[in-house]
């Protein structure tokens, strides 16, 4: 059953408190993305990888860190510098980044509320 | 980079056609339209993609004019559960990286 998990769905945490977001994905896409959703708002991009140990900021980065050190896995790192990280967020794969398809998939979210 | 435009809101009954137009005017050469759908608290969903003319699935329909800086998602016979966001999302010409638009809400009314 191939798919793009997120973990957890719901996550609370602390000011002041860094926290990391998990993203897999069984698809062997090549690209994964970050975004950020706030409420009544479209879909900001704040990091993508395009291939393993490779990533780039998006619009929105400062704040977020990112790692890739496997294919399959993209975990975003929120940290204490963001200065409102109360949001959505949802992580999203791609066969390539560099192909003539925008099809993304996306996984369910996570919903992070800063306490 | 360049951004889509579309409408914020649009409103519906069932059963009627809905059309939602998306402005992309630095469209890549070779990039796709792509559109998706999303419902409160889930990830977007992919509807429908094309490159230019007419393409249509079991869902929707997709119009593109020939100088593609715009395409037109066409949903027939709507029903409540379409009711949801819907986004346009192309490359900017030059950029790797596809950008969502804002995104139209569309309500669906009994």
């Amino acid at each position: 059953d191939g798919g793009i998990t997120q973990s957890p769905k719901y996550l609370f945490r602390k000011e002041g408190q860094n926290v990391t977001l998990s993203c897999e994905q069984n698809l062997n896409h090549d690209a994964m993305y970050w975004y950020r959703q706030d409420p009544g708002q479209g879909l900001r991009l704040i990091y993508y990888s395009q291939i393993v140990n490779d990533f780039q900021k998006g619009d929105i980065a400062e704040g977020y860190s990112v790692s890739r050190e496997k294919k399959e896995s993209f975990p975003l790192t929120v940290t204490s510098a963001q200065k409102n990280p109360t949001a959505f967020y949802l992580c999203a794969s791609s066969i390539d980044s560099l192909g003539i398809s925008n099809e993304q998939f996306f996984g369910p979210g996570t919903r992070l509320t800063v306490l | 980079l360049a951004k889509t435009t579309q409408p914020i809101s649009m409103d519906s009954y069932e059963g009627q056609e809905v059309n939602i137009t998306c402005s992309h005017n630095n469209i890549a050469t070779n990039d796709y339209i792509t559109w998706y759908q999303q419902f409160p608290s889930q990830g977007p969903r992919f509807i429908i993609q094309g490159y230019k003319t007419k393409v249509t699935n079991e869902v929707a329909s997709l119009f593109i004019p020939a100088d593609r800086k715009s395409s037109t998602l066409s949903l027939p016979r709507v029903s409540l559960s379409d009711t949801a966001v819907y986004y346009c999302l192309v490359r900017p010409g030059g950029s790797y990286i596809p950008t969502f638009g804002r995104g139209t809400s569309l309500i669906v009314h009994p």
